[in-house]
């Protein structure tokens, strides 16, 4: 079955701390990817998306994603995060040809001041 | 622009009756869908809509219905609620119908509550 798995389900950080968080797709055609957050009590909002080109993209808020091909993979980074970024985080795909948008199940990031 | 926009925000219902659950964008989206919330399983595809008149099945589509009648508006319809419907419900719009070459936009959500 198609599925897009976020294997860090909590993850606590102190503040100024680097942040990667996974995201791992089992479709095997060409895909679409995209990175939510959602903060408490709010609707989701676009991170960072991507289609084509470089693999590494850069979203807003300091964040990105680099797209591994071979490993089916799009793993989100920032640096360093700020107790601001506490939030829960979905990574989601869709195939190029297709109609149906996939999301993983979330990962709940808290950040510590 | 309003955006998405999704009206109730709460809502309570008691095992057996119906309700629906409206969603309007003002974006001329082609695309509108709606996903269902629940705690550590992410959100699930209930059901969307290609344009006007064109609707199919997500993931979670049973106990729910849909239509498309304008491209603005795109209603979900519980017709007998059941307690496991009890969920966060997101109503989402984008340009492209095809490969999800633009991203979805939101809405606020309704938290739905089945006793």
């Amino acid at each position: 079955a198609q599925s897009v798995s976020q294997h860090n389900h909590h993850v606590i950080l102190s503040e100024a701390a680097s942040l990667e968080l996974g995201c791992n797709y089992s479709y095997g055609g060409t895909v679409n990817l995209f990175w939510y957050v959602q903060y408490p009590g709010q609707h989701l909002q676009l991170l960072l998306k991507y289609f084509s080109g470089d693999p590494l993209v850069k979203g807003i808020k300091g964040f990105e994603a680099e797209f591994i091909k071979s490993k089916f993979s799009f793993n989100l980074r920032k640096p360093s995060v700020q107790w601001s970024d506490t939030a829960e985080y979905f990574c989601a795909v869709i195939l190029n040809t297709g109609n149906q948008f996939y999301f993983g199940t979330g990962t709940s990031l808290t950040v510590i001041p | 622009n309003a955006g998405v926009t999704q009206t109730p925000k709460f809502q309570v219902l008691k095992t057996g009756q119906s309700m629906t659950l409206q969603c309007a964008q003002d974006m001329n989206h082609e695309y509108m869908s709606w996903y269902r919330q629940d705690p550590g399983m992410g959100l699930r595809l209930i059901h969307y809509s290609v344009g006007a008149g064109i609707t199919d099945q997500g993931e979670v589509p049973n106990g729910y219905n849909v239509s498309r009648s304008t491209t603005e508006d795109f209603p979900l319809r519980l017709l007998s609620a059941a307690p496991s419907q009890t969920s966060v419900y997101f109503c989402a719009s984008s340009y492209s119908r095809l490969g999800g070459s633009y991203e979805q936009y939101f809405g606020p959500g309704t938290r739905l509550t089945v006793t």
